[in-house]
């Protein structure tokens, strides 16, 4: 299957700073990404599209000021949690769908995901 | 309402036996797609197997096959041979419309599998 790398798998930050997590496909491009929010033992929540070249898509209730994602190319979407808070503590996690050829099934493939700790 | 249902929060199943997963789906789309993920405690996500609404064949992975029933809208998971490794949660998505159109997933709040020794 296709491989979608995260970076960083775990951070800590301090109240306050902000914090860039990297989303890259490895062997195949996307114009979309997603990104998703997961609190423990509950489901995946989608956060934003993220779409190459354009501004990304945000879920009802998600800031768009305080996630920034930013789509460079067709390989890389970045997410930026700009003055965390405790409360912004996470399991983050990326997707990408591999394809949309007519009669493909444009399964999303996800990153090993990233734990976010703001002290 | 919600769109995917998944009822059983937790599920234990003994080694080397079979275990299935429900979930149930709700759409007015004629075409649509259904997926299952695996996720360890380690927290990434897995993707196991997936079903076209227009595939008349149910669909195999290995130890892994989808039952579909789509006149009762279900598309439940079935791991034969259970390991101890194939303890994990277990999601159940939908993509409504064309693969391309519309790329979101609906997710279950998912199924917790243990297996036991």
């Amino acid at each position: 299957g296709a491989v979608v790398s995260q970076h960083p798998s775990w951070v800590i930050c301090k109240s306050g700073t902000s914090v860039k997590i990297e989303c890259r496909s490895l062997d195949f491009q996307a114009t979309t990404m997603f990104w998703y929010r997961q609190f423990p033992k509950q489901s995946l929540m989608l956060m934003a599209t993220s779409n190459e070249g354009s501004k990304a898509t945000y879920e009802q209730g998600v800031e768009k000021d305080k996630f920034l994602i930013n789509h460079a190319s067709l390989t890389l979407s970045t997410l930026t949690v700009t003055s965390a808070h405790p409360e912004d503590s996470s399991f983050y996690i990326c997707s990408a769908p591999e394809g949309a050829l007519a009669g493909a099934s444009d399964t999303q493939y996800f990153g090993p995901g990233t734990r976010l700790t703001v002290l | 309402a919600q769109k995917i249902t998944q009822t059983q929060p937790g599920m234990f199943v003994q080694e080397k036996e079979a275990v299935t997963l429900d979930c149930t789906y709700d759409t007015s789309d004629q075409s649509y797609g259904l997926f299952w993920y695996k996720q360890p405690s380690s927290g990434e996500m897995i993707f196991l197997i997936y079903q076209g609404s227009y595939d008349e064949q149910n669909a195999t992975e290995g130890r892994y096959s989808l039952n579909f029933q789509k006149a009762r809208k279900s598309a439940n998971l079935v791991i034969s041979a259970s390991q101890l490794g194939d303890s994990a949660m277990y999601f159940c998505a939908m993509r409504e419309g064309n693969a391309g159109n519309n790329r979101k997933l609906i997710w279950g709040l998912g199924t917790s599998l243990a297996v036991n020794p």
